[in-house]
C-alpha cells in the first residue's frame, strides 16, 4: 500500500516562530488532507489539497503532486497551535471513496 | 457544514460485553462512512468502509465478526464491538464524505469527535 512519511516527528518552538511540516507519499494521490488533532482527540480539517497551494489565515499548504510531497506552513505560532498534525492520503490506484492512509504525525509544542 | 457526531464520547464496559458506537452526519447525507482506530500516541488506522445499504468492507486483519458495522441510513452508521476484551480498548473515530461528484473536493473526509472505549 501507499506509504506516508511525516517529518519532523517532534517539534518544539517558541510562540511567534514559524514552522514547516513535511509529508512525503510513495504514490500518486487523489486526496491529500492535513489535520490538527486537538488534546481531546478531535481531528480538525485544515486543508484538502491533493495539488496546488492554499492559505487560511496563518496556515498555508502546498502539494507538489509530481514530486509526491506536501508542506504545511504555520506562521506566528500560538500556544493553541500545539497538538499533533497529520497528513493523510488516498492513492489514485484506489477508488475515490476509499479510506485515508495516515502518516505518523508531527507532534508540535508551542511554548509561551 | 459537514458536521459529524459520535455517541457516546466515552464508554467503560466489562470484558465480554458488547458496545455500540453511533456515527451521524448532521447536515449532509453520507453514502460512505469510515471507521478508524487510534491507539495511544499512534496514528489512525482504517478499520472498515461503511456503505449505505450494503455490507461493510473490512481492512486486512480486522475481524468482521468482532466489529459489526451497520449503515442503515444515509446519516447513520454504527460500529458494534462484540464480546469486548481489554485489547479492544482504543479511540474509535468515524468519518464521512459528502460525495457529490460535482464538487472538486467530493472525497474530502470529515471526522467525528471520537469514542474512547475502555474495557475492564
Amino acid at each position: 500500500g501507499i506509504q506516508v512519511e511525516q517529518s519532523p516527528p517532534d517539534l518544539i518552538l517558541q510562540e511567534g516562530a514559524n514552522s514547516t511540516l513535511r509529508c512525503n507519499f510513495s504514490d500518486s494521490v487523489n486526496n491529500l488532507q492535513w489535520f490538527h488533532q486537538n488534546p481531546w482527540g478531535q481531528l480538525i480539517n485544515l486543508f484538502y489539497i491533493p495539488s496546488g497551494t492554499k492559505q487560511n489565515g496563518r496556515l498555508s499548504a502546498t502539494t507538489v503532486a509530481t514530486e509526491r510531497y506536501s508542506l504545511l506552513y504555520i506562521s506566528s505560532s500560538q500556544t493553541t497551535d500545539s497538538g499533533v498534525y497529520f497528513c493523510a492520503v488516498i492513492p489514485h490506484s484506489g477508488g475515490g471513496a476509499d479510506g485515508l492512509t495516515f502518516g505518523k504525525g508531527t507532534h508540535l509544542i508551542i511554548q509561551p | 457544514g459537514a458536521v459529524v457526531s459520535q455517541h457516546p464520547s466515552w464508554v467503560i464496559c466489562k470484558s465480554g460485553t458488547s458496545v455500540k458506537i453511533e456515527c451521524r452526519s448532521l447536515d449532509f447525507q453520507a453514502t460512505t462512512m469510515f471507521w478508524y482506530r487510534q491507539f495511544p500516541k499512534q496514528s489512525l488506522m482504517l478499520m472498515a468502509t461503511s456503505n449505505e445499504g450494503s455490507k461493510a468492507t473490512y481492512e486486512q486483519g480486522v475481524e468482521k465478526d468482532k466489529f459489526l458495522i451497520n449503515h442503515a441510513s444515509l446519516t447513520l452508521s454504527t460500529l458494534t464491538v462484540t464480546s469486548a476484551h481489554p485489547e479492544d480498548s482504543s479511540f474509535y473515530i468515524c468519518s464521512a464524505i459528502v460525495g457529490f461528484l460535482q464538487l472538486s473536493s467530493y472525497n474530502e473526509q470529515f471526522f467525528g469527535p471520537g469514542t474512547r472505549l475502555t474495557v475492564l
